[in-house]
């Protein structure tokens, strides 16, 4: 069984686009975040939600919008897409209690803005 | 604020050969710290973590302890395969706060060859 699910796992479009990442955990957790890789494969929180509530919005352009439906899922929406956003997109959870913090990650999103 | 330093890359070893990859952190409060690792094309995977001060992670045959006095969480295998083949990460986190976010080093490449 799939713990931590994002689809598509590849995404190309165009330059302007509209378009939705999605992310689903079925380890019962009450955190998921978003992260960001880049071509240098660097990576960088961007949002976290903890039972539906934003918690954590780094310094990311308004175009990208977080929404969680219920606590297992936490989507990515990003408008007017641009070359810079090419990057591969992942999904984490973790338990809200769990002390180590260890955090599951999906299998990523590789997006391609052409 | 919190950050990781790790050792650049790429590394290239042969198999059976000894593998070092530093990481350094600096932190606001107590961290966890974490190995994650990325093999190619897929998402990251927890390799082993440490809790607490003196701590030893392992995990596959590598280790890493949690030193305090030097900040360090540098990981280690005594005889690397070609199957270790990824993109290794050294990441931390604050056991404080609802979000308690991976801030992640900047990964090391490692290439072991036959």
């Amino acid at each position: 069984d799939t713990a931590v699910s994002q689809t598509p796992k590849y995404l190309v479009t165009q330059m302007g686009n509209d378009k939705s990442i999605k992310c689903e955990q079925n380890l019962g957790h009450d955190t998921m975040y978003w992260y960001k890789q880049d071509s240098k494969k660097f990576l960088k929180i961007m949002f976290s939600y903890n039972n539906k509530e934003l918690i954590i919005n780094e310094t990311v352009p308004n175009r990208f919008s977080p929404k969680s439906p219920d606590k297992a899922h936490l989507n990515l929406h990003i408008n007017s897409l641009e070359l810079g956003d090419s990057a591969v997109y992942f999904c984490a959870s973790r338990e809200g209690f769990s002390r180590s913090n260890e955090q599951f990650f999906g299998p990523g999103t590789r997006l391609t803005v052409l | 604020g919190n950050s990781v330093t790790q050792m650049e890359g790429p590394v290239t070893l042969s198999e059976e050969a000894f593998l070092t990859i530093n990481c350094t952190y600096t932190a606001t409060g107590y961290p966890s710290l974490f190995w994650y690792v990325q093999y190619p094309g897929e998402g990251l995977q927890l390799l082993l973590k440490a809790t607490k001060a003196d701590d030893k992670g392992s995990n596959k045959g590598f280790e890493a302890t949690y030193r305090k006095e030097t900040t360090s969480f540098h990981l280690e295998k005594g005889s690397v395969q070609v199957s270790d083949s990824a993109v290794y990460f050294c990441a931390l986190s604050i056991s404080s706060g609802s979000a308690r976010q991976l801030t992640f080093g900047s990964g090391t490449q490692l290439t072991v060859l036959p």
